[in-house]
């Protein structure tokens, strides 16, 4: 059965206090792998999409990498502005998005 | 340019009430993809439709079905509403199979039922 799971759960951080956050997934037929970020209340914002183990992606203060097997999104240097909820997301064979359950992401000033 | 368009944003409704979702898809994109979103959990897809037909269907019960129009737009109707059917539904929209950027999401529908 296709799976992700995301940890941890919740992540507290200092401002300027370096982390990752963690994608476990098993799926056939992998098509690509997502990063959203959801704000309270919001839907799921687009971050970043991987297609093939060995690939990385950045966009501000986010990079995201990709393995057969997990994807890690590392966060550098966070501001409180950052704080939101982190989707991980594959999509299968039949191009449907498969989520995790998220990791809540909390920057303190 | 407006993104993907859901209405109402809140809405309270009675066990074994029915409930009508309202989505429009971001301009250009042509498939919509329903999403229940739990407290706490990441989004469950319900289904997608692409040229007014559902294209496929996750592990949701009959009461849910859904319509989508000649303009893209796209309703998600709920019958014999229970009380774990209280969760946020999100539309989602695409152009095709949406693998480049995943899909466009609204900010959702919060449904609460009583």
């Amino acid at each position: 059965e296709d799976q992700v799971t995301q940890s941890p759960e919740a992540l507290r951080l200092q401002e300027g206090e370096s982390s990752s956050l963690n994608c476990s997934y098993t799926v056939s037929g992998l098509r690509g792998l997502f990063w959203y970020r959801q704000d309270p209340g919001k839907g799921p914002e687009f971050l970043f999409t991987l297609y093939s183990a060995g690939e990385e992606k950045e966009k501000e203060r986010l990079k995201a990498t990709l393995t057969k097997k997990e994807s890690f999104l590392h966060i550098t240097a966070p501001k409180p502005e950052d704080s939101a909820t982190y989707l991980c997301a594959v999509m299968d064979s039949s191009y449907k998005l498969i989520f995790g359950s998220g990791t809540r992401l909390l920057v303190r000033p | 340019d407006a993104g993907v368009t859901q209405s109402p944003t809140h809405l309270i409704k009675t066990r074994g009430q029915q409930v009508t979702l309202r989505c429009s898809p971001k301009s250009g994109h042509d498939t919509v993809s329903w999403y229940q979103q739990a407290l706490g959990q990441g989004p469950q897809f319900i289904f997608q439709y692409y040229e007014e037909e559902e294209r496929q269907r996750g592990n949701f019960p009959d009461r849910f079905s859904g319509h989508q129009f000649p303009n893209y737009s796209s309703e998600l109707n709920v019958n014999a509403l229970l009380l774990g059917d209280s969760a946020l539904y999100l539309c989602a929209s695409s152009f095709g199979q949406g693998t480049n950027y995943g899909y466009t999401f609204g900010s959702g529908t919060r449904l609460t039922v009583v």
